[in-house]
């Protein structure tokens, strides 16, 4: 199994700023994916970040929109750039075990744009 | 389009047995997943199915079939701690995964 750690777990921020959500594994993994998962809603892939290359965006999803880094196999990070309360939603960062689909999930960050 | 379509919600009661039903439509498929989500909390994996039939995991099983579209998640011997969200997800042609709105399950004393 992997062990997530993400920060913030929590905020509350104002419109038209940015967050950077940091997501740390405790192991080197090829592929991280961030998700978001909207009040009632299911999980919607970001994108998929992987070390030395652009992240892959989902349709819908776009870079200047949620800046992805990926400096190295244990970390990750998410920006939401230009916050409205739209964004309000808890992010989710991912990695996959062995078999695809398999997921270890991080214990999300739940933002709130007021 | 891809679907996944599951029941909102559903209640049952402590001791019980709860089954909680899952059909797709996708592009493909790689398999079938179940997750467990408590409130507050990340999803963690329950369960894979690839070929049809039942696979059984403790209180837990899961059933495919994969000519009807449709999965369903059992759980035996029902506990106040099995209050959660299920989310169903399928893997398309594409390894994407394609999440159901998950089902909330309240236990009743």
């Amino acid at each position: 199994s992997a062990v997530i750690s993400q920060k913030p777990s929590r905020d509350i921020c104002q419109r038209g700023t940015s967050l950077t959500i940091q997501c740390q594994v405790d192991s080197q993994v090829t592929m991280m994916f961030w998700y978001r998962q909207q009040p009632g809603q299911s999980l919607t892939l970001i994108a998929t970040a992987n070390q030395g290359s652009e992240a892959t965006y989902e349709s819908g999803f776009v870079i200047d929109k949620f800046p992805i880094s990926r400096p190295n196999l244990t970390f990750s990070t998410l920006t939401v750039s230009n916050m409205s309360p739209e964004d309000s939603s808890i992010y989710l960062c991912s990695v996959e075990h062995r078999d695809a689909g398999e997921l270890f999930f991080g214990e999300g960050s739940r933002l709130t744009v007021l | 389009g891809q679907n996944i379509d599951q029941p909102t919600e559903m209640t049952a009661t402590e001791g019980a047995i709860v089954q909680i039903n899952c059909t797709y439509q996708t592009s493909g498929f790689n398999g079938l997943f179940w997750y467990q989500q408590h409130a507050g909390e990340a999803p963690t994996f329950l369960s894979y199915n690839v070929l049809d039939g039942l696979e059984e995991k403790g209180r837990f099983s899961s059933f495919l079939s994969r000519s009807k579209g449709y999965s369903y998640l059992l759980l035996k011997e029902l506990q106040m701690k099995d209050s959660a969200s299920y989310l169903c997800a399928v893997s398309d042609s594409n390894y994407q995964l394609i999440w159901g709105a998950g089902t909330k399950l309240i236990i009743k004393p």
